[in-house]
């Protein structure tokens, strides 16, 4: 069955640095979400992105967040200053609003650990 | 608006016993309601759904309960087996374009042997 693949698993940094998540979604999929969960909270959405644009965002998505696919397979994460408070599990989605129910697959997540 | 309230926060049932999560929204322009069960370490994964114009949807252990009138719905698992255990989270989402899931604050269920 496809599936979403997201990588690394676990990326730890310092505050203020930069770090990039990177996800593989469904390969005939055409929107891309990204949530966060931080630990023992429940999933919040991030951002939706179609046709290589932001087609959503929540309030969390702010100057320091940024979206891109770079190419035809992968879809990035980038937070260019993390706070310690950006310490959570993101999980990538993809969907194919063509398909019944257009339904979002998750992938596991990157734990992110800000130090 | 956009909240999707879910209760209980966590709970124990008996391995055989029928477990119950409830849920309750506002925004009338939800129109699909996923369930989607969590395992430690890994990504929501979808599980059943329904969309308001039923009242109920059976998917072999599994049921949704859906009371429009009251913009409620509940999960039922039927002979709870210790493999459901984990959490569970109620979401909803306008269902006429592909927009973001908002998703209650889960549910986290122990089945005891």
């Amino acid at each position: 069955e496809p599936e979403v693949t997201q990588t690394p698993s676990h990326q730890v940094t310092q505050m203020g640095q930069e770090v990039i998540l990177r996800c593989v979604p469904i390969s005939n999929h055409l929107y891309f979400y990204w949530y966060r969960q931080i630990l023992g909270q429940k999933v919040e959405f991030l951002v939706s992105f179609y046709n290589n644009e932001i087609s959503e965002k929540s309030e969390i998505f702010d100057d320091q967040f940024s979206v891109e696919r770079p190419d035809g397979s992968n879809f990035t994460l980038k937070i260019r200053s993390t706070k310690l408070e950006d310490s959570a599990m993101y999980f990538c989605a993809s969907s194919d609003p063509q398909l019944a129910k257009n339904i979002q697959y998750f992938g596991a997540g990157t734990r992110l650990s800000v130090l | 608006q956009q909240q999707v309230k879910q209760s209980p926060q966590s709970l124990i049932v008996q391995k055989g016993g029928i477990s119950i999560i409830n849920c309750a929204y506002e925004n009338t322009a939800f129109d699909y309601f996923p369930w989607y069960q969590q395992f430690p370490g890994k990504g929501p994964a979808l599980l059943i759904a329904i969309r308001p114009d039923v009242s109920e949807k059976k998917e072999g252990r599994f049921t949704i309960s859906f009371n429009k009138s009251a913009k409620q719905f509940s999960l039922h698992i039927m002979d709870s087996q210790p493999g459901d255990s984990a959490t569970y989270f109620c979401a909803a989402r306008e269902y006429s374009s592909a927009s973001k899931i908002i998703f209650g604050s889960g549910t986290r269920l122990s089945i005891r042997p």
